[in-house]
């Protein structure tokens, strides 16, 4: 079964520092997509940053970056210069069957 | 902005009722999910359409059932609520399967 981990339910970072989500995954597909969706009080879904699986170079959007890591099944996101903006829960999702399938999330604090 | 409508934003009704969400997809995307987020949980795919037809289907109840228009927006049709069934329902479209964009979501609560 496709599945998506993420393990921290809540991390919290200073203003200004850098912080990194974790998230890993199970699928048995080589060609795919991963997603990092940040949801704010507001309740909306952001896209913040996707990964082709195909491609070795780790995507970059501005203060957020990925480490994608293939083989491990691994695909952390990394903030940087954190922004009390950025407080939010954040979801990692892998693309399945015409589905996105979702992690639990990982509620970030940004500490001021 | 998304570029995805939904519509209304919040709806307020009691068990037993039937309601309907309408999602608008970005201008050219041909495909529409719908996904059911409850309370402090992460999203639950329902259902998804590609060009007006049902393409994909996940964790949807048979009380609920969607149709895409040929003019490509799409309704989710909610009947014999629940209280269970509160929740944000949301609308994503694609131009195929990736990415996938949001709506802001239409926040159901029965009472």
């Amino acid at each position: 079964a496709q599945t998506v981990t993420q393990s921290q339910p809540e991390m919290s970072v200073q203003e200004a520092e850098t912080v990194t989500l974790s998230c890993t995954y199970d699928t048995s597909e080589s060609d795919y997509y991963l997603f990092w969706y940040k949801q704010p009080p507001s309740r909306q879904m952001i896209l913040v940053i996707r990964q082709e699986a195909y491609k070795q170079q780790n995507a970059t959007e501005n203060r957020f970056s990925v480490n994608f890591q293939k083989a491990a099944k691994s695909f952390s996101l990394k903030i940087s210069d954190s922004q009390l903006g950025d407080a939010a829960m954040y979801f990692c999702a892998h693309d399945s069957n015409y589905q996105l399938i979702w992690g639990a999330g990982t509620k970030l604090i940004i500490k001021p | 902005d998304s570029g995805v409508t939904q519509t209304p934003k919040h709806l307020i009704t009691a068990t037993g009722q039937r309601v309907t969400l309408r999602c608008s997809p970005r201008s050219g995307d041909l495909s529409v999910y719908w996904y059911q987020q409850s309370l402090d949980q992460g999203l639950q795919f329902l259902i998804q359409y590609y060009n007006g037809e049902e393409r994909a289907k996940g964790n949807i109840l048979e009380r609920f059932s969607a149709q895409q228009f040929p003019d490509l927006h799409s309704e989710l049709n909610l009947s014999s609520l629940e209280l269970g069934d509160s929740a944000l329902y949301f609308c994503a479209s694609s131009v195929e399967l990736r990415p996938q964009h949001f709506g802001d979501g239409t926040r159901l609560s029965i009472l």
